[in-house]
């Protein structure tokens, strides 16, 4: 099972990019990144998932360098309702929900 | 669609007490999980399901009994609560994995239980 290390916390303000890299040395083949957001008092969000390159969908982008051992997801022009904790995933093991990355967004 | 529903969401038990959660989705994922969330940390895995009539162990497992006698339910039962057992109860589903075996595919999180034992 592939072991993730991601910052404990970030803050930004609203407009700003956001991004936070999530270190996975020992991802195997076939292992997919999955990345979820928690708002509190409720369960995660699934926000974006990719194997290789670049993933982009309407709430986020993740970028995979080519040797797989990290990834970068990317909040474009954060709101303050994007004050959240962020999981990275990886593997297609049992998966293991980090501490995970407060971000705090700010006015 | 309801997605994951969980109940109920909120219970208070005495220690020694039992009870079940329950957990419906309406999505016909054939996986299931349970978790639990203590304050400040990640998730943790208690038991899950590949698929109706099947359970295994997760990373936190002992305390706990599961059951999925239909596919759309996953139950998680407290024998005799104890006060390390206040968390948050996560329960989640999702489709098969793309390979053989593995747990890729996105998982959808119900709202969670809230338990308090005293």
């Amino acid at each position: 099972l592939a072991k993730t290390t991601q910052p404990i916390s970030m803050d930004s303000y609203e407009g700003q990019e956001v991004n936070i890299t999530c270190s996975h040395n020992n991802i195997a083949t076939n292992d997919y990144i999955t990345w979820y957001q928690q708002f509190p008092s409720q369960g995660p969000r699934f926000i974006i998932q990719g194997y290789k390159t670049k993933v982009t969908n309407e709430v986020a982008s993740l970028f995979i360098p080519a040797d797989r051992k990290s990834s970068t997801l990317s909040l474009p022009r954060v709101s303050l309702s994007d004050t959240a904790v962020y999981y990275c995933l990886v593997g297609e093991g049992k998966l293991t929900f980090g501490g995970g990355t407060r971000v705090l967004v700010k006015p | 669609n309801a997605g994951v529903t969980q109940t109920p969401k909120f219970r208070v038990l005495k220690t020694g007490q039992s009870m079940t959660l329950l957990c419906a989705q309406d999505m016909n994922h054939e996986y299931m999980y349970w978790y639990r969330q203590d304050p400040g940390m990640g998730l943790r895995l208690i038991h899950y399901s590949v698929g109706e009539g099947t359970t295994a162990k997760g990373e936190v497992p002992d305390g706990y009994n599961v059951s999925r006698l239909k596919k759309q339910n996953f139950l998680l039962g407290l024998e005799s609560a104890a006060p390390s057992q206040t968390s948050v109860y996560f329960c989640a589903s999702s489709y098969p994995s793309r390979n053989i075996q593995g747990f890729g595919q996105p998982q959808h999180f119900g709202d969670g239980t809230r338990l308090s034992i005293l």
